[in-house]
């Protein structure tokens, strides 16, 4: 079975400082998908980043970027510059194509202090 | 679009009691699934349906049951609540099942307070 962990349960950092969010996965798979959601105090899930397994290069949106190391099973979520509006769980999650499920990690809950 | 909506955003329970959580969605998706969220377990998979018609279940289906009669909706019962089912309820969905790539879209959640 496909496990994912995030071994950091709270993070607190500055405003505009960069912050990391660590993620390691399980599987024996080789076609499968990355994703980071990131749960505001609204609750609402929202994607922040997709990853394919496939892909070499690592994937960037805007501020948020990831380290994909396939051979360790690490999908790290680093967060630039980090806002005030960047305050929320992250969940980390993956998923095997054709697998028609998600599993998500425990979650890592990360404050930005202005 | 309104998106994937779920209602209601909050419930109490008795144990034994039983109440269905609605989740609809306006986007054309085929593929429908229910999260519950644990403190320090993250999302689990209680059930899932990749077309009207057609579910399975997730991690942690037990005391939970679902249906798909139409594309939009997809329902989550609860047939005797128990204090052990007090969560909080997402409802997603995404253009496909058959491919894990597709974003899921998440509706607001629902707390669920079973006594």
């Amino acid at each position: 079975a496909q496990t994912v962990t995030q071994s950091q349960p709270e993070m607190s950092v500055q405003e505009a400082e960069t912050v990391t969010l660590s993620c390691t996965y399980d599987t024996s798979e080789n076609n499968y998908y990355l994703f980071w959601y990131k749960q505001p105090p609204s609750r609402q899930m929202i994607l922040v980043i997709r990853q394919e397994a496939y892909k070499q290069q690592n994937a960037t949106e805007n501020r948020f970027s990831v380290n994909f190391q396939k051979a360790a099973k690490s999908f790290s979520l680093k967060i630039s510059d980090s806002q005030l509006g960047d305050t929320a769980m992250y969940f980390c999650a993956f998923g095997v194509q054709g697998a028609q499920k998600l599993v998500f990690g425990q979650g890592t809950r990360l404050t930005i202090n202005p | 679009n309104a998106g994937v909506t779920q209602t209601p955003k909050f419930q109490v329970l008795k144990t034994g009691q039983s109440m269905t959580l609605q989740c609809a969605q306006d986007m054309n998706h085929e593929y429908m699934s229910w999260y519950r969220q644990d403190p320090g377990m993250g999302l689990r998979l209680i059930h899932y349906s990749v077309g009207a018609g057609i579910t399975d279940q997730g991690e942690v289906p037990n005391g939970y049951n679902v249906s798909r009669s139409t594309t939009e909706d997809f329902p989550l019962r609860l047939l005797s609540a128990a204090p052990s089912q007090t969560s909080v309820y997402f409802c997603a969905s995404s253009y496909s099942g058959f491919s894990a790539g597709y974003e899921q879209y998440f509706g607001p959640g629902t707390r669920l307070t079973v006594t």
